[in-house]
């Protein structure tokens, strides 16, 4: 699987919109994007993935960039609730496993 | 069942014994993952099935580490002669297929070896 590089943390104001940036530089055309958050004592929670195109859900929002090289995923409106740590993944669609590094700590503040 | 279960939550041994861990996935979901977690890491994958056989267990650290799932459901993370350094939370997550699902998570096992 291609390695991603995340920041280690970020902050944003509560009703704000959150963007958390994933860097992919080495992602194959056959490697999708996948988001998780785990939240404090709990196990991770899936958010969204995509291949190429933009997609929205009721969490999130994920925009892959052209070349596929990076990508955000958009909380549009930031709650307390979403503080947590996330992770920005890749794997081919049929790899079974998913290899997590240390994500991005979102601390959403009032 | 509505989510993955492990228990138990907690479980603390002494150095050198046996502990067995257990996850009920969610019903029907074919593919089970085991990972671990150490205190400000993210998790580290061990070994996935897809249904009673283990796809993959290149992340089992040695062969103190062994998983079984029998019947395709249920699944038992078994290690042997525990050291201080197997400390840490033991995750299990199922997905429906072993494709591009989103996995979900149980809320994970505590071990502590004492």
């Amino acid at each position: 699987d291609a390695k991603t590089t995340q920041p280690p943390s970020m902050d944003c104001a509560e009703g704000r919109a959150a963007n958390l940036p994933c860097n992919h530089s080495t992602i194959s055309g056959n490697e999708y994007v996948y988001w998780y958050r785990q939240i404090h004592s709990q196990g991770p929670q899936y958010i969204i993935h995509g291949l190429k195109n933009n997609e929205t859900n009721e969490m999130a929002s994920l925009i892959i960039t052209e070349d596929r090289k990076s990508s955000t995923l958009i909380l549009p409106h930031a709650t307390l609730r979403d503080t947590a740590v996330y992770y920005c993944i890749v794997r081919v669609w049929s790899a079974g496993k998913s290899t997590f590094g240390d994500g991005t700590t979102l601390t959403v503040k009032p | 069942g509505a989510g993955v279960s492990q228990t138990p939550s907690n479980k603390v041994t002494e150095k050198g014994k046996y502990v067995e861990l257990r996850c009920d996935p969610i019903s029907g979901h074919t593919a089970l993952y085991w990972y671990r977690q150490s205190l400000g890491q993210g998790p580290e994958f061990l070994i996935y099935f897809q249904g009673t056989g283990a796809a993959d267990d290149s992340g089992l650290p040695n062969d103190r580490f062994f998983a079984v799932r029998p019947e395709g459901s249920v699944s038992t993370l078994k290690i042997q002669r525990t050291e201080r350094g197997d400390s840490a939370v033991y995750l299990c997550a199922s997905s429906l297929t072993s494709g591009g699902d989103g996995y979900t998570f149980g809320s994970g096992t505590r071990l502590t070896v004492v």
